[in-house]
């Protein structure tokens, strides 16, 4: 069965440096891979993906992440954090059954601070 | 264009009621998806369906739950003889018939926050 964990229950960061929030998964086969930011009291709203081809994938809000399939991960960057980038940050898999049927992880919680 | 809009935001309801949970997804969008998030948790996969047609309901649990999405009106998730144990927050997402398939990035309602007394 698939699986995603996410390492870092928070990650703390001073604004204007860089961030990363960590993603591993578990998968038979070609992994779709996804992050989704969510803001309090909202639903979940999509930042990027990886389906195939470049290994490095750009975003919305200025936010990338790196498909490694050696290591198994799809960590989350941006350059330089912005106070507003604060929320709890979702990694998730699907295996392509179709549909999206995701598998996420537990989440992160990003603290940006001034 | 409207997103996905759920109904109630937050529902109360005393251990044994039943909970009504309504989803209209997006227009032109005829996937929906209910997922479940249980506090300090990730969303959980409930049920996957289109219009009349439940695809794929593997993730909800055996007894008390339904699911519906008739031809015409929102979708419906149902929970019966509620306990504390369903409080949770539930999101309801959707997604277009486009070529993109299993690709396409769900488009998630607000949620409805369950509270079971």
């Amino acid at each position: 069965a698939q699986s995603v964990a996410q390492p870092e229950d928070q990650v703390n960061v001073a604004e204007g440096n860089p961030l990363t929030v960590k993603c591993t998964y578990s998968v038979s086969g070609n992994p779709y891979l996804f992050w989704y930011v969510q803001y309090p009291n909202r639903g979940l709203q999509f930042l990027l993906k990886y389906i195939t081809g470049d290994n490095l994938v750009k975003g919305s809000y200025g936010f990338e992440a790196e498909f490694n399939k050696s290591q198994t991960s799809f960590h989350l960057k941006k350059p330089s954090a912005l106070v507003s980038d604060s929320a709890l940050y979702f990694c998730a898999v699907n295996t392509n059954t179709g549909f999206q049927k995701l598998v996420f992880g537990t989440g992160t919680r990003l603290l940006v601070s001034p | 264009n409207a997103g996905v809009m759920q109904n109630p935001r937050h529902l109360v309801r005393r251990r044994g009621q039943e909970a009504r949970l309504r989803c209209s997804p997006m227009k032109g969008h005829s996937h929906v998806y209910w997922y479940r998030q249980l506090p300090e948790e990730g969303l959980k996969f409930m049920v996957y369906l289109q219009k009349e047609n439940i695809i794929d309901e593997s993730g909800m649990p055996k007894e008390r739950f339904s699911a519906e999405f008739p031809k015409e009106g929102p979708s419906i998730l149902r929970i019966q003889q509620v306990v504390r144990g369903d409080s949770a927050a539930y999101f309801c997402a959707s997604s277009s018939t486009d070529s993109q398939g299993p690709n396409s990035p769900l488009h998630f309602g607000n949620g409805t926050r369950l509270t079971v007394t």
